[in-house]
């Protein structure tokens, strides 16, 4: 089975901080991917990677920058915390053709 | 983007059968999926189809595909409470993958 693992399930930081989400995925996957999901809008993609050290934006990528060093490897980072990034962040994965495989979410607090 | 529509809401009794509706927009779609969200979760995968596919069954679960009309159903069988979730429809082209907003299934006892 994929298992997509994310660092924390519930983390608060404080406005103007640097936050980190890591996401670790195990089946030597291509894609990777990052969402925010809040009430009423879906899932909203972020950022997303096909590749080591490759990144393309997404639908809503100000105020969020993405690392992709190793292949198993996706982070997440909030560059100055803003309390309208308080959100559930979702990472997923997946091979070419194949279905997207997710993490079990970081439920993300900034005060 | 392409879209992809489902209604929000949907209740039913324990024991009925339950229907949640999906449309899309993208006719070159490969594969089209079913996820399930429990409160506080992240998304897990419940079946996917092939795009030149009509049916699909596993167990409790019943996806139908009309690709003329671009429309997506999960019918789940004797629906229990542990059913109550968000379910998600999405599509995928190649690299391209959309997912539709989510239907907050209720089921009541």
């Amino acid at each position: 089975d994929v298992k997509v693992t994310q660092s924390s399930r519930y983390l608060v930081k404080r406005t103007g901080e640097k936050v980190f989400l890591e996401c670790v995925q195990d089946m030597d996957h291509e894609n990777m991917f990052w969402y925010r999901q809040d009430p009423g809008l879906g899932l909203r993609l972020i950022y997303f990677s096909y590749d080591v050290k490759m990144k393309e934006k997404g639908d809503i990528p100000e105020g969020y920058s993405v690392s992709r060093e190793k292949k198993e490897r996706f982070s997440l980072i909030l560059e100055s915390a803003s309390t309208n990034q308080t959100s559930m962040y979702l990472c997923a994965s997946r091979e070419f053709n194949q279905p997207q495989h997710f993490g079990d979410g970081t439920r993300l607090s900034i005060l | 983007g392409e879209d992809v529509e489902q209604s929000l809401f949907l209740s039913v009794r324990e024991g009925d059968s339950s229907v949640i509706n999906c449309t899309y927009t993208d006719s070159s779609s490969t594969y089209l999926y079913w996820y399930k969200q429990e409160p506080g979760a992240g998304l897990q995968l419940l079946t996917y189809i092939f795009s030149n596919m009509d049916m699909k069954q596993d167990q409790r679960l019943t996806v139908l595909l009309n690709k003329k009309d671009k429309h997506l159903s999960l019918r789940i069988a004797d629906t229990q409470t542990g059913d109550s979730a968000i379910y998600f429809c999405a599509e995928s082209s190649g690299n391209q993958f959309y997912f539709g907003t989510g239907t907050s299934l209720t089921v009541i006892p």
